[in-house]
């Protein structure tokens, strides 16, 4: 297996554009999660999926954040408008649910808001 | 009450030491005890996972002691390696609930020759 697959790795943008960022959970995974990690912060889980269904999105910052997974191989991440409070590291992590507590997470996505 | 502390924040230790991490957790629902490592550039990796109906389990280098009654857990590297360099979080979740799973602040590990 591939793994969770993210793209893009890195994106810069100027502040006040629209960023998505995109997620291909492990096939098979239940389970999706949305983090941020930054310095001052660490690992912040923004939005947890299961089933596609969105379960506990309190962690998502403010409404410019959304989250969709339309099915069970994709979902994605939307900022507008971004700003640059929102750099930071992005990673999306997957797992079966159920008893099977294991997450899988992808490489992350840097994103730059200049 | 979500919190879970760790501690050092940065760790130095020399080749074939014995590299110690702390973690303390408030929530007496958490029942099951991760341990993360990230590579730089890497997203977290599973380590080793403790659930608490035991007080210590062992993988390879690897070992988590916990202590239920202290609400306390921590991760012992045996004969650490340069390798090991990484951050390693520790972490908990609630069984009954939806797999939340609360991250530590991350210690930064760092194995000198």
């Amino acid at each position: 297996d591939a793994g969770v697959i993210q793209s893009p790795r890195h994106e810069v943008t100027e502040m006040g554009q629209e960023v998505t960022l995109r997620c291909k959970p492990i096939s098979g995974h239940n389970s999706l999660f949305w983090y941020r990690q930054t310095m001052m912060r660490g690992l912040e889980l923004l939005i947890y999926f299961n089933n596609n269904v969105p379960i506990d999105d309190s962690g998502m910052p403010e409404d410019r954040f959304s989250a969709k997974m339309p099915n069970a191989s994709f979902s994605t991440l939307k900022i507008q408008p971004s700003e640059p409070r929102d750099s930071a590291v992005y990673f999306c992590a997957s797992s079966f649910g159920g008893d099977r507590y294991e997450q899988y997470f992808g490489p992350g996505t840097r994103l730059t808001v200049t | 009450q979500q919190q879970v502390k760790q501690s050092p924040q940065s760790l130095i230790v020399q080749k074939g030491g014995i590299s110690i991490i702390n973690c303390a957790y408030e929530n007496t629902a958490f029942d099951y005890f991760p341990w993360y490592q990230q590579f730089p550039g890497k997203g977290p990796a599973l380590l080793i996972a403790i659930r608490p109906d035991v007080s210590e389990k062992k993988e390879g280098r690897f070992t988590i002691s916990f202590n239920k009654s202290a609400k306390q857990f921590s991760l012992h590297i045996m004969d650490s390696q340069p390798g090991d360099s990484a951050t390693y979080f520790c972490a908990a979740s609630n069984s009954g609930g939806y797999q939340k799973v609360t991250f530590g602040t991350g210690t930064k590990l760092q194995v000198i020759p």
